[in-house]
This record gives C-alpha cells, structure tokens and sequence, in this order.
C-alpha cells in the first residue's frame, strides 16, 4: 500500500463550487504540505501543517483553507472553485530521518487532477 | 538571482550519452539539497540527497559547490528510463523547518 493516498484523484467541477482534496499518511510523519503544480511554474506551496496545532499559509493560500484533522490526514478545501485554480495538487509529507536536522526530506502523494469549469 | 533556478531544458541526448546539469540557489545558508524526479503525471520522487560536497549513486552523482551556490546532477551512461523531469530541491530559508522550495526542473528526453 502507498504511504501517501490522495482523494479522489481526479475532479472535474464547477466555478463556485466548494470541493475538499484529501489526504492520508501512513508514514508516522508530523510535517504535511499541500502544492499544485502547473505547466512552467513548477511546485508552489498551498498551506503547511508542523502538527495537529500547526498550519501554515504557502506562497499562494489565498482562496484555499486546510484542516488537518488528526496527524496522519490534512485536507485541502477550494472554498469557490475558479477556472484558474485548474491545476495537479500534491499532498506531501516530511520527517525527521535521524541525524542531522536537515536530512529531511519529503514523499508525496499520486497527486489530484482537478478541473474547474 | 532566484530561490531556485534550473536551465528547463529540453536536453536531448542520446542513449549511453554522459549528462549533466546546473542548479542555482540563492540562500547561501542553505544546508542540504536535493534532487527529486518526476515523470509525466506522476509524482516527484526523491533521487538523491546533498550534505556536503557531493553523492554518487550508481550511475548519478550530484555535487555542490557552496562557493557558487550551485548544485549539478550528473549522469553516466543514461538510459531511455532516465527520461524524466529532474527538480532541483533547496530548504526553504535554509533550515528545511518550513519546507522546501522547488525549481521549476529540467526536462531530460534520452533518445534511442
């Protein structure tokens, strides 16, 4: 089983809907990201989450809200989904590896392909 | 010059052919590096870890020069699965405590 499920994996829905992005870990990491991804720009951070108390706006929160729910889920909400919000989100998780305190690194998940009409 | 920055390529090579590129990064405290993969649709992976001034792994070495704040990914005798997209990876700030920034990563096309 993969360590890092994203739900559903693909979406098609409307402008203005309010649609929510799932994922789970089984990793035992506290460290959960949200990114999308889009032709020519690469990975952008959405929200961040250090633990259950913890969540962090990215470089490009606006019009997105998270909840992490419990340590191994952290959801991703589109509160009104627009066209420009089209894109291939990925959740990742991250944990200390032992040793130093930089030998971290990050596992995502399959990734969720949503289209907003 | 940007967080993260990576020549997008494409760079055509033959099979069996020796490749290599640059990363550039711009915090200058910056600890450790890496090198993510990711194929069409797919997720990133990670590829290889940077501490100190280089890793070699199989077929792939990456090294650092902190000096010039750059980090390369070199392939040796490159086969058509090393095809991908290769995402230079630095912390972001510098400690990795928030994250990490990506590069918009180089496109590889190994040709038979």
């Amino acid at each position: 089983d993969a360590d890092v499920t994203q739900t559903p994996r693909n979406r098609i829905t409307k402008t203005g809907k309010r649609i929510m992005l799932e994922c789970s870990q089984t990793k035992g990491h506290d460290r959960m990201y949200w990114y999308r991804q889009d032709p020519g720009l690469g990975l952008r951070l959405i929200y961040y989450s250090f633990d259950v108390k913890d969540i962090n706006k990215g470089e490009i929160s606006d019009g997105y809200s998270v909840s992490r729910q419990a340590q191994a889920k952290f959801s991703l909400s589109l509160e009104s989904a627009i066209p420009n919000q089209t894109a291939l989100y990925f959740c990742a998780t991250s944990g200390w590896t032992g040793g130093s305190p930089y030998q971290e690194t990050q596992y995502f998940g399959p990734g969720t392909r949503l289209l907003v009409l | 010059r940007k967080e993260v920055e990576q020549d997008p390529g494409p760079f055509n090579v033959p099979e069996g052919a020796t490749v290599a590129f640059n990363c550039t990064y711009s915090n200058s405290a910056s600890q450790s590096f890496f090198w993510y993969r990711q194929d069409c649709r797919k997720e990133p992976k990670l590829l290889m870890s940077v501490y100190s001034s280089g890793n070699e792994d199989g077929r792939f070495t990456a090294q650092l020069n902190r000096a010039s704040q750059y980090i390369s990914l070199l392939i040796r005798d490159s086969k058509l699965s090393d095809s991908a997209t290769y995402l230079c990876v630095v912390p972001t700030r510098g400690g990795g405590a928030d994250g990490l920034t990506f590069g918009k990563g180089t496109h590889l096309i190994i040709q038979p």
